[in-house]
């Protein structure tokens, strides 16, 4: 079974930075698009980023261009979101999820809070 | 990168039927066929009920269908059930970008 674990939520002030990482097992990590989406609480869903399979290819909502930086390792089978100059409107509990164009496999998402 | 329009509400009693818009641009619904949709419940996370505008993975009643003409998008569910009681998001593929809708709360009477 597919499996997405995120980490490295928490409590950060504004301003402050945040590494969230997604560990993934159970299927062939270097052949997939990855993609983070957040959702702020009780608000919808929101897409933030996506990356290709070899990390050559990035893109991100226009709101943290400039601020968050995707990457991925595929001998680790691992995902993550350097997140910079956070703001209050960037706290939210965050997706990790498989896929370019729909997902299907979603991890279970870690609370990212701002505030000081 | 707008977020998708989709009605706020929709409601249906037990059995009838239930249609969901979500409108988007040419940049994005209207340019492929990468439309999907999701259902998620309070506290839950989302689940995937269909992909490539009409296909549903496997597990999904065919009570669950979609379409779509020009830049938007509509997701039909059939015969009601109590359990169908959640959030529905709609979202699109846009090239270098994805974005959802805002999200429709679906309520069985």
């Amino acid at each position: 079974e597919v499996q997405l674990v995120e980490s490295g939520g928490g409590l950060v002030q504004p301003g402050g930075s945040l590494r969230l990482s997604c560990s993934v097992s159970e299927f062939t990590f270097s052949t997939y698009w990855m993609t983070w989406v957040r959702q702020a609480p009780g608000k919808g869903l929101e897409w933030v980023a996506k990356i290709n399979e070899d990390g050559s290819e990035k893109y991100y909502v226009d709101s943290v261009k400039g601020r968050f930086t995707i990457s991925r390792d595929n001998a680790g089978n691992s995902m993550s979101l350097q997140m910079n100059s956070l703001r209050a409107e960037d706290a939210a509990v965050y997706y990790c999820v498989r896929g370019r164009r729909n997902y299907r496999h979603w991890g279970q998402g870690t609370l990212v809070t701002v505030s000081s | 990168q707008s977020a998708l329009t989709q009605p706020p509400s929709a409601s249906g009693s037990p059995g009838q039927s239930v249609t969901i818009s979500c409108t988007g641009t040419s940049s994005d619904i209207g340019s492929y066929k990468y439309v999907s949709w999701y259902q998620q419940h309070p506290g839950k996370v989302p689940k995937l009920m269909i992909y490539e505008v009409h296909e549903r993975p496997s597990g999904v009643p065919d009570r669950f269908s979609g379409s779509k003409s020009g830049n938007t998008a509509s997701l039909t569910v059939s015969g009601l059930q109590a359990e169908d009681e959640a959030d529905y998001y709609c979202a699109s593929y846009g090239g270098t970008y994805n974005v959802f809708g805002t999200g429709t709360k679906v309520t069985v009477l």
